[in-house]
């Protein structure tokens, strides 16, 4: 139980272009979604929380215009990453956690790169 | 000092070892604690998580927390070139659910055959 499915696992766009990113719970509902960004070698950095059915809470230093997130469900939170350019290229992973119960499940994430 | 340290090692030991992965915090309103294994270019996966003090264990693995010094501890036992990958410590303030994990830079960890 508590699986987060992300995809796509791997995209390819050109510079400008806009890309979503979709991170689904299966088997439990979410009220509450998280981004992260990964950069090689590094750990997580919270990008921002998305709340069902509300606006996102972007971390300090993060363009909310240029990472948007939409939770329009309790099983669906995206990203969008617009007019994309090469230093967004990175590793983007979302996760979720089914309730108090348990701990937060990882989406297997997205390699963005952006030529 | 950040919120979370973690020795990012890299950790090389043989198989059969016991590894002993370690985290510090410094805000003393985390209460939750949680391990994670990393695979190169895939998504964290969870190892195991604890709201308390003392220990917890699970098959190869246990996970010690000491509130009072703050710090935290990952023990894999037996350890196979499987468990090869980067463990990353993480903790939060709130057990709600929707309160932020705060996470170490990870730990590489090889297990040679």
């Amino acid at each position: 139980g508590a699986v987060v499915s992300q995809h796509p696992s791997r995209v390819i766009c050109k510079s400008g272009t806009s890309v979503k990113i979709e991170c689904r719970s299966l088997d439990f509902q979410a009220t509450t979604m998280f981004w992260y960004r990964q950069f090689p070698k590094q750990s997580l950095m919270l990008m921002a929380t998305s709340n069902e059915g509300s606006k996102a809470t972007y971390e300090q230093g993060v363009e909310k215009d240029k990472f948007l997130i939409n939770h329009a469900s309790l099983t669906l939170s995206t990203l969008t990453v617009t007019s994309a350019h090469p230093e967004d290229s990175s590793f983007y992973i979302c996760s979720a956690r089914a309730d108090r119960g348990r701990g937060y499940t990882f989406g297997s994430g997205t390699r963005l790169t952006v030529v | 000092q950040k919120e979370v340290e973690q020795d990012p090692g890299p950790l090389s030991v043989p198989e059969g070892a016991i590894v002993s992965l370690n985290c510090t915090y410094s805000n003393s309103a985390f209460q939750y604690f949680v391990w994670y294994r990393q695979y190169s270019r895939k998504g964290p996966e969870l190892l195991m998580y604890t709201y308390s003090s003392g220990n917890k264990e699970d098959g190869r693995f246990t996970a010690q927390v000491d509130k009072s010094s703050k710090y935290i501890s990952l023990f894999i036992r037996d350890s196979q070139p499987s468990d090869s990958a980067t463990y990353l410590c993480a903790m939060s303030a709130s057990q709600g659910g929707s309160e932020k994990l705060v996470f170490g830079k990870g730990t590489k960890l090889t297990v040679n055959p």
